[in-house]
């Protein structure tokens, strides 16, 4: 079955320790986002790829790094100069071929906890 | 700049009573519209989607949506809930150069 996954699925980590987690997809899709969602705030963009080798910074990037060697991959890095890093981080991927295709398909989330 | 207004946080209904879920987006250009739905703790799945054509949307699970543009409206509706209902859901907008932007969400509880 196509899809993205993400790993893993609640991770711990101690104030300042960088974490990375994990998204990988197989929908050959040409686009990837990150996603940071906390009660009552909704989805906020991190970071958004549209092709590999390229990224760009979304409206709440601080604190953050991504990379993009490979199309099914699109791994984000917290690291500890994000201040509030405690939040569930979903990753998304879409295909644009044109205007109004942006429809994005989520993986499962990863639940971040700051001990 | 665009933007989406979800007038709702929280939303209890009777299950088998219809509900509507209100829609509000602001653009400078033509847009897309999107439903989605999220359960506890998982990711979020499309419930419905506007693109061009007819302004009443049907998706999944018995929801449909009407797209308003005089009144910059899409909101979602269906006409009997059931438990199986109760989710976040979340209204996005794609605008100029494909850029999506999501509402807060809205909670539906669905109360047996």
């Amino acid at each position: 079955d196509g899809g993205i996954t993400q790993s893993p699925k609640y991770l711990f980590r101690k104030e300042g320790q960088n974490v990375t987690l994990s998204c990988e997809q197989n929908l050959n899709h040409d686009a990837m986002y990150w996603y940071r969602q906390d009660p009552g705030q909704g989805l906020r963009l991190i970071y958004y790829s549209q092709i590999v080798n390229d990224f760009q910074k979304g409206d709440i990037a601080e604190g953050y790094s991504v990379s993009r060697e490979k199309k099914e991959s699109f791994p984000l890095t917290v690291t500890s100069a994000q201040k509030n890093p405690t939040a569930f981080y979903l990753c998304a991927s879409s295909n644009l071929p044109s205007p109004g295709t942006n429809e994005q398909f989520f993986g499962p989330g990863t639940r971040l906890t700051v001990l | 700049a665009q933007s989406v207004t979800q007038l709702d946080s929280q939303v209890p209904v009777f299950e088998e009573a219809p509900v509507e879920l209100r829609c509000n987006y602001s653009s400078s250009v033509s847009v897309y519209l999107f439903w989605y739905v999220q359960y506890p703790n998982q990711g979020l799945q499309l419930l419905l989607k506007y693109l061009s054509g007819s302004t009443l949307v049907k998706g999944i699970n018995g929801f449909e949506a009407e797209f308003n543009k005089s009144q910059t409206s899409f909101h979602l509706r269906k006409p009997s809930v059931h438990i199986s209902d109760t989710a976040e859901y979340f209204c996005a907008v794609e605008g100029g150069y494909q850029k999506v932007t999501f509402g807060i969400g809205t909670k539906l509880q669905v109360i047996p």
